[in-house]
């Protein structure tokens, strides 16, 4: 059974920084791409970044420059290194497994509020 | 960085068949077979319902169908049922810096 576990999340200042991680397991995590979306209270969906099975990076427009998506394929862990974080980039963050916005799995999220 | 559109409400009664579409431009939805649709309940992470146009992913009930017309694509659930009543959102990959794009949702009410 594929399962995928996000932790990290919490309440962080303007300007500070905070990394997620995403444990992945039932599933060669080597093979796949993975892609973090987040979701802001009462809001819809945004699709922040993705990392490819040979690491290579894709970002949105606004995180970029700011967060930095990597992977530890000996530990099955997935991160988002997050800097300068705003008030809008409070939000509820998911990982999820798949090539091409075919996401099949998703994590259970994780809360990261911005806040002074 | 432009959303998707979607409608932002659809209902129907059980049993009926509805559409929620989704429009964007040649640069994604139109440019792309990549097109896949999530249902979302309440407090919960979202379920794939439909890849890459028209797929439906194993244990998906083939109530749902998606398809796509030029900068349109749309999902269609037929036998409404109450568990359907859900957010639904499309997905398209998008040949920007920003390469994926989210629809901007549509709340499905089952009357």
């Amino acid at each position: 059974e594929v399962q995928l576990l996000e932790s990290g999340g919490g309440l962080v200042q303007p300007g500070g920084s905070l990394r997620l991680s995403c444990a992945a397991s039932g599933f060669t995590f080597n093979t796949y791409a993975m892609t973090w979306v987040r979701q802001a209270p009462g809001k819809g969906l945004e699709w922040v970044s993705l990392i490819g099975s040979t690491s290579n990076t894709y970002y949105a427009d606004s995180v970029k420059g700011r967060f930095t998506i990597s992977r530890d394929n000996s530990k099955n862990t997935l991160y988002l290194q997050m800097n300068s974080l705003r008030a809008e980039d409070t939000a509820v963050y998911y990982c999820a497994k798949g090539p091409k916005g075919s996401w099949d799995s998703w994590g259970q999220g994780t809360l990261v509020t911005v806040s002074s | 960085q432009s959303a998707l559109t979607q409608p932002a409400s659809v209902s129907g009664s059980p049993g009926q068949s509805i559409t929620i579409s989704c429009t964007g431009t040649s640069s994604d939805v139109g440019g792309y077979n990549y097109v896949s649709w999530y249902q979302q309940h309440p407090g919960k992470a979202p379920k794939l319902m439909i890849y890459e146009v028209s797929n439906r992913p194993s244990g998906v009930s083939n109530r749902f169908s998606g398809s796509k017309s030029g900068d349109t694509a749309s999902l269609t659930i037929s036998g409404l049922q109450a568990e359907d009543e859900a957010d639904y959102y499309c997905n398209s990959y998008r040949s920007s810096s920003t390469r994926y794009v989210f629809g901007t949702g549509t709340k499905v009410t089952v009357l």
